[in-house]
């Protein structure tokens, strides 16, 4: 079945570093791809998605690239700042006709001052 | 108010209580969800309703029973709750069940006794 794999955690950078989150899929057909975040005490908010390969999702200087090739969808900022600091969910949605989200198990990143 | 509104924030419960998680969504949408996130697991899709009608349960225990009375609302009964029970039960909803864009509720944490 499908399945999303991402780093573990937790990822530890000083503010202003580059962050690389790697996530991997495995799935038939040709999924859509998405990174959700959660904040201290919150819930899940998209962060961005992209939904054919080659496609780049970005916002909040976050970018992601679907890459078909290494089923892949790592996740990168330039420079984290400390508000930052969260759980970063690689989801995918399967081509099949049903509302299944399927979740990574999460990576935490915290950013120093 | 907007977006999608979770209450209780926190319950604590004896394994022989009855007591009700409630979800609203003031996005309009059509599709709502229950996950179980707990801790260093990926999350959990518990149930999926699209137009009031159940559309899909992950082989939850009977012991968890949701209730979908309107497209705006959701909610997750609980009885007989296990220790194991204890988690973050986050509420989500979308606009159509087969697009994989969710939007989350902050979550219920539940403690079981």
């Amino acid at each position: 079945g499908d399945s999303v794999t991402q780093m573990e955690g937790p990822v530890t950078l000083s503010e202003e570093a580059f962050l690389t989150i790697n996530c991997t899929y495995t799935a038939t057909g040709y999924p859509s791809l998405f990174w959700y975040v959660q904040y201290p005490g919150e819930g899940l908010q998209l962060l961005l998605k992209a939904t054919k390969a080659d496609d780049k999702g970005s916002n909040k200087g976050f970018e992601a690239t679907y890459r078909k090739e290494t089923t892949s969808f790592h996740l990168e900022k330039g420079s984290v700042q400390v508000s930052d600091s969260a759980v970063y969910f690689c989801a995918l949605h399967g081509s099949s006709n049903t509302g299944k989200l399927i979740f990574g198990q999460g990576t935490t990143l915290q950013v120093k001052p | 108010e907007t977006g999608v509104t979770q209450t209780p924030r926190h319950l604590v419960m004896g394994m022989t209580n009855k007591k009700s998680l409630k979800c609203e969504q003031h996005l309009g949408h059509n599709a709502m969800y229950w996950y179980k996130q707990s801790a260093k697991k990926p999350l959990e899709l518990m149930f999926v309703y699209s137009l009031e009608e159940r559309v899909e349960n992950n082989s939850v225990p009977s012991r968890f029973s949701p209730e979908c009375p309107n497209s705006s609302h959701l909610f997750l009964h609980l009885h007989t709750l296990q220790p194991e029970d204890s988690a973050l039960y986050l509420c989500a909803s979308s606009q159509g069940h087969t697009f994989g864009e969710l939007f989350f509720g902050e979550g219920s944490r539940l403690t079981v006794l």
